[in-house]
């Protein structure tokens, strides 16, 4: 069974800095790309950032390149995202997105996606 | 960016309803286009992926056709268990986006 349990959602200061953390099992991690996705408080759904399998490749979002660092350690099957210069903007439950390529439909696609976990961002 | 665009963004029916949900993307993306729905207090889930294949587990009634800019997502007996947000997404090119996500309620 694939599971996504993501950590360190926190009360942060505005300009402040938080590191989220995600613990993946149930498939071969270092297979997969990996994703982060927000959701503002009773907003929808917002791309954060991806990171290839070997690590060698991200992308992010406009509004975080920057300050925003995806990261992972496929020994530990874990994925990162060191958040700095946090704003009032960056309030959301943030997913960890598990990304699957189907190479019969050559397309991407979320196929699991962890609980969530909250920061907060307010002096 | 690509923007994708959902219609309607609120929407009431009753049980055994068909209901249908479009996306619409400012320039083509092929097939490259999901679906998912997202529950009150829960986590997002896949639908459908490709614009047309139903993702393992997910019940029959859901169905999605499309490709280019135009996208629909149907729901050919809505049931309770239904009411949810639902939302496409692009896959095509990063930055990957969303719909802005439909709200689907009981009647």
């Amino acid at each position: 069974e694939v599971q996504l349990v993501e950590s360190g959602g926190d009360l942060v200061q505005p300009g402040g800095s938080l590191r989220l953390s995600c613990s993946a099992s149930g498939f071969t991690f270092s297979s997969h790309w990996m994703t982060w996705a927000r959701q503002a408080p009773g907003k929808g759904l917002e791309w954060v950032a991806n990171i290839r399998q070997d690590g060698g490749a991200s992308s992010y979002l406009a509004s975080v390149k920057g300050r925003f660092t995806i990261s992972r350690d496929n020994a530990q099957s874990s994925l990162y995202l060191h958040m700095d210069s946090l704003r009032a903007g960056d309030t959301a439950v943030y997913y960890c997105v598990k990304t699957t390529y189907s190479s019969t439909w050559d397309t991407y696609y979320y196929d699991y996606w962890g609980q969530g976990t909250l920061v907060t961002v307010s002096s | 960016d690509i923007q994708m665009t959902q219609s309607p963004s609120s929407l009431s029916a009753s049980v055994g309803d068909r209901v249908t949900i479009t996306c619409r993307a400012s320039q083509t993306i092929g097939s490259h286009l999901n679906w998912y729905l997202q529950k009150p207090g829960k986590a997002p889930e896949l639908l459908i992926y490709g614009a047309s294949n139903l993702q393992s587990g997910v019940p029959s009634r859901f169905s999605g056709s499309g490709s280019g800019t135009d996208f629909t997502l149907t729901i050919s007996s809505l049931q309770p268990e239904d009411v949810a947000a639902y939302y496409c997404q692009q896959s095509y090119i990063t930055p990957v986006i969303f719909g802005q996500g439909t709200k689907l309620e009981i009647k």
